[in-house]
């Protein structure tokens, strides 16, 4: 696989469920990110990892908690998410967290019913 | 309250000739800006960049303008090619960083 991966691409989640979105980069880069797109919205960044420290959290609420256990995987685990809270979650990453090209991975759709 | 925006939601245009896809924005203390692409049911790709220093970037049929007075940049594609039907995003950052701030986004349809 090459580039950046992103697993499940869909899920569907009740309210009290607990899942885990997957990405994994295979371009040696230091830098990961997720985003969320929301219908008719915007990207909008959440969370930044340098070299596998959290960098950024955009007033993210915390039924959202990311993971970073190396350069390549970056994890977000949902737990009690809202129905407001389905969306394209994508990932991303970067050699570095200067102005270096960004490489998005394909998305998971979340449905939370 | 976005600051990056994408006024223009869609935008049709016949094959061979220019697109023209804009984007305004509100924080000056933005200096980097960038165009990324995206086909259905994939992450977006990066298209092109500018920075704040220049007004003007090129890359093949695909230029970018910025016009810091106005806080107002462009794509501009020539000739146009129906492969380049896609959601075009616009996004900026500061202090030539990588948080990015994205637009919402415009379809563009190229017909044949």
């Amino acid at each position: 696989e090459t580039g950046v991966t992103q697993t499940p691409r869909h899920l569907v989640m009740g309210m009290t469920n607990k899942k885990s979105l997957k990405c994994e980069q295979h371009l040696g880069h230091n830098a990961m990110y997720w985003y969320k797109q929301s219908a008719k919205k915007p990207l909008e960044l959440m969370f930044v990892y340098s070299l596998e420290e959290r960098v950024e959290n955009n007033s993210v609420p915390s039924r959202f908690s990311p993971e970073c256990p190396n350069s390549s995987h970056l994890f977000l685990h949902l737990h009690t998410l809202q129905p407001e809270d389905s969306a394209l979650y994508l990932c991303a990453s970067s050699q570095a967290l200067s102005t270096d090209t960004q490489y998005f991975g394909p998305g998971t759709r979340l449905t939370v019913l | 309250d976005q600051q990056v925006k994408q006024n223009s939601p869609s935008l049709s245009v016949q094959e061979g000739r220019i697109s023209i896809l804009n984007c305004d924005y509100t924080n000056s203390m933005f200096d980097y800006f960038l165009w990324y692409k995206k086909y259905p049911a994939e992450g977006p790709t990066f298209l092109i960049s500018i920075s704040s220093i220049k007004d003007k970037n090129e890359d093949g049929r695909f230029t970018v303008f910025l016009n810091k007075s106005a806080k107002h940049l462009s794509l501009h594609i020539v000739p146009s090619q129906p492969g380049d039907s896609a959601v075009y995003f616009c996004a900026a950052s500061r202090n030539a960083g990588n948080m990015l701030t994205f637009g919402g986004g415009t379809r563009l349809m190229v017909k044949p």
